[in-house]
């Protein structure tokens, strides 16, 4: 248990649904990001936040829309995904500050589009 | 191309045998991290060298850090059934200010009993 939760840990989905990913940290970070991880690929930096504000977007297609309420949460709204888009989606949290700190992972949400 | 890239892909080894896998980088960082992934759970922490260490210790872990070569590597010592995992290395980028982590794309290693 990293103290980052993610829920749920499996959704499959049609490509004309709309669906959200959660994520919750209850360590005190600022910062909250999202991460994608595809087979045979590295992970990829989708979004990050920082003291609820977005910092970051990677060229993330529209189709992904994160949501940062409080320091605590994070969620990824989904709508009219590609099979393309399966993949494992990592929410992480840390302490934004200094010369960097470690990244607590959630266990991750396995999603799959058809 | 990515900023983090491990060497070996793949690694199997028998139980009590030494680990080791390298990473290159492109940036100048910060500080360079370890985590490991069991098959498809979230990442785990393993290890934070800073640019100004050479060398960090932890249980059974060591990591080296070359700066001019921008490479670390992650030896694990008397290796066990349950390392078996992907283990990734990050950075940060001191060029850009960027702190969020870019990861490479593992190293995944088989541990036999």
């Amino acid at each position: 248990e990293t103290g980052v939760t993610q829920t749920p840990r499996h959704l499959v989905m049609g490509m004309t649904n709309k669906k959200s990913l959660k994520c919750e940290q209850h360590l005190g970070h600022n910062a909250m990001y999202w991460y994608k991880q595809s087979a045979k690929k590295p992970l990829e930096l989708m979004f990050v936040y920082n003291f609820k504000e977005q910092t970051e977007n990677n060229s993330v297609p529209s189709r992904f829309s994160p949501e940062c309420p409080n320091s605590s949460h994070l969620f990824l709204h989904l709508h009219t995904l590609q099979p393309e888009d399966s993949a494992l989606y990592l929410c992480a949290s840390s302490q934004d500050g200094g010369q960097g700190t470690e990244a607590f992972f959630g266990q991750g949400t396995r999603l799959t589009v058809v | 191309s990515q900023q983090g890239e491990e060497d070996p892909q793949a690694l199997s080894i028998q139980e009590g045998e030494n680990a080791t896998m390298n990473c290159s980088y492109k940036t100048s960082i910060n500080n360079l991290q370890w985590y490991r992934q069991n098959s498809g759970r979230g990442l785990v922490h393993l290890i934070l060298i800073r640019s100004n260490e050479r060398e960090k210790h932890s249980g059974r872990l060591r990591v080296t850090l070359d700066t001019s070569k921008k490479s670390s590597s992650l030896l694990i010592t008397a290796s066990r059934a349950a390392d078996t995992a992907s283990y990734f290395c990050a950075t940060d980028n001191e060029d850009t200010g960027r702190r969020a982590l870019t990861f490479g794309s593992g190293t995944r290693l088989q541990v036999q009993p």
